[in-house]
């Protein structure tokens, strides 16, 4: 497609359910990120996958938060046992290099409220 | 801790005014990006200026860069109330290859 598409837009789930969050990036984009955002608040780093490197997981708050990104190209983002804190707007972005030389195409982003 | 902190927190103009928001870095960088947010969704980006460059324009945008303050500026001119947003900025700190997010300057453009 032309952009970054994130499934599903939204999402409610209840505490303690896990939930997979899926991220398809531009076509031919090696650089892949997932982000966070709560209420009002700047974005928070979670993931960078890069080509077939190791993934960047320092921001990953807690062991119940991972990422996978298959083929080089879709990822998804599961978080297990899910939390109240874990409500946000949760936003992939691709871009055809790292971030010392390219600019980020963002998705609109999956909302998540944890009721 | 945050790498870009943006200024003012919060931004009300009316349209047809020129809207300025100031972003300050802590680490040497080699770029410095700025971002746009509607309605809490996705980032659109803006524009991108290296650490050699002084200034960029793009339409109604002028970015500036002053590495010695480790500071960039955001000219919005001839606002509309389509500007109305939240503008981000963003470097990649050092060498990391990942981009570290302000806070956010909430502009609002009147009619």
């Amino acid at each position: 497609g032309a952009g970054v598409s994130q499934s599903p837009s939204n999402k409610v789930t209840e505490k303690g359910k896990d939930v997979e969050l899926r991220c398809d990036p531009i076509s031919g984009h090696t650089a892949l990120y997932w982000y966070r955002q709560s209420l009002g608040q700047g974005l928070e780093f979670l993931i960078y996958f890069q080509g077939n490197s190791a993934p960047d997981k320092s921001g990953l708050p807690s062991d119940r938060f991972s990422a996978e990104r298959t083929g080089g190209s879709v990822s998804t983002l599961t978080i297990q046992r899910t939390q109240q804190e874990d409500s946000a707007v949760y936003l992939c972005a691709s871009s055809p290099g790292g971030g010392q030389n390219y600019g980020y195409t963002f998705g609109s982003g999956t909302r998540l409220t944890v009721v | 801790s945050q790498q870009g902190e943006e200024d003012p927190q919060a931004l009300s103009i009316q349209e047809g005014e020129n809207a300025t928001m100031n972003c300050s870095y802590k680490t040497s960088i080699n770029n410095l990006q700025w971002y746009r947010q509607n309605s809490g969704r996705g980032l659109v980006h803006l524009i991108l200026i290296r650490s050699n460059e002084r200034e960029k324009h793009s339409g109604r945008l002028r970015v500036t860069l002053d590495t010695s303050k480790k500071s960039s500026s955001l000219l919005i001119t001839a606002s509309r109330a389509a500007d109305t947003a939240s503008y981000f900025c963003a470097t990649p700190p050092g060498g990391s290859e990942k981009l570290v997010f302000g806070k956010g300057t909430k502009l609002t453009v009147n009619p």
